[in-house]
């Protein structure tokens, strides 16, 4: 495996599940990112970890909870979700988080909430 | 508030024309300026970016992009468009924080006519 990888590619949910997404990378990086990408809205940062420890949490509503367990994973557990969170949810890294750094991204989750 | 526009929603060009896609930003200051493109069912990929000194940068895949400080603007353009280049391309500032704090604009579709 090379680059971020993302699983799974889909997930449909009704709003009563737990779930969670995963994302791994094989870069050595040790900054790693969660983004949502709405249907015509800009992509939005959701949380940041550097270096294991959580450094944005980007007013996101607590049914999304983020875990990030080692700079090469990172998590997304997510519970009663409501219909509007369906999106495509992308996991991104960069080499050591200072400003400039080129993410690299996850082909994503596309999540659907029933 | 830092912001990223892309004034053009969805652009068609033909196959071998010549493309600008257009970027404001809004920031305090001179952040770093990216563009990704993402191809379907695809994460982002980084085209090129600036961080300081020569405004006119080159990245992949034949595109160039100038940094013009007193428009706050970073245009992407390509000489000659390929089938190939069509799909979504996003501008973006890096904002000058303790971490890697990437903020993205709406997107630009881009169709390309054989």
């Amino acid at each position: 495996e090379t680059g971020v990888t993302q699983t799974p590619r889909h997930l449909v949910m009704g709003m009563t599940n737990k779930k969670s997404l995963k994302c791994e990378q094989h870069l050595g990086h040790n900054a790693m990112y969660w983004y949502k990408q709405s249907a015509k809205k800009p992509l939005e940062l959701m949380f940041v970890y550097s270096l294991e420890e959580r450094v944005e949490n980007n007013s996101v509503p607590s049914r999304f909870s983020p875990e990030c367990p080692n700079s090469s994973h990172l998590f997304l557990h997510l519970h009663t979700l409501q219909p509007e969170d369906s999106a495509l949810y992308l996991c991104a890294s960069s080499q050591d988080g200072r400003p400039g750094g080129e993410l690299f991204f996850g082909s994503g989750t596309q999540l659907s909430v029933l | 508030a830092q912001s990223v526009t892309q004034p053009d929603i969805h652009i068609t060009v033909s196959e071998g024309a010549s493309l600008e896609l257009r970027c404001n930003y809004s920031y305090g200051a001179t952040p770093y300026l990216f563009w990704y493109v993402q191809s379907p069912g695809q994460g982002l990929q980084l085209l090129l970016k600036y961080f300081s000194g020569d405004t006119l940068v080159q990245g992949i895949k034949g595109f160039e992009a100038e940094f013009k400080r007193s428009q706050s603007s970073f245009n992407l353009r390509k000489p000659s468009v390929h089938w190939s280049d069509a799909a979504e391309y996003f501008c973006a500032v890096g904002l000058k924080t303790s971490y890697d704090k990437v903020i993205f604009g709406p997107g630009t579709s881009l169709s390309v006519i054989p």
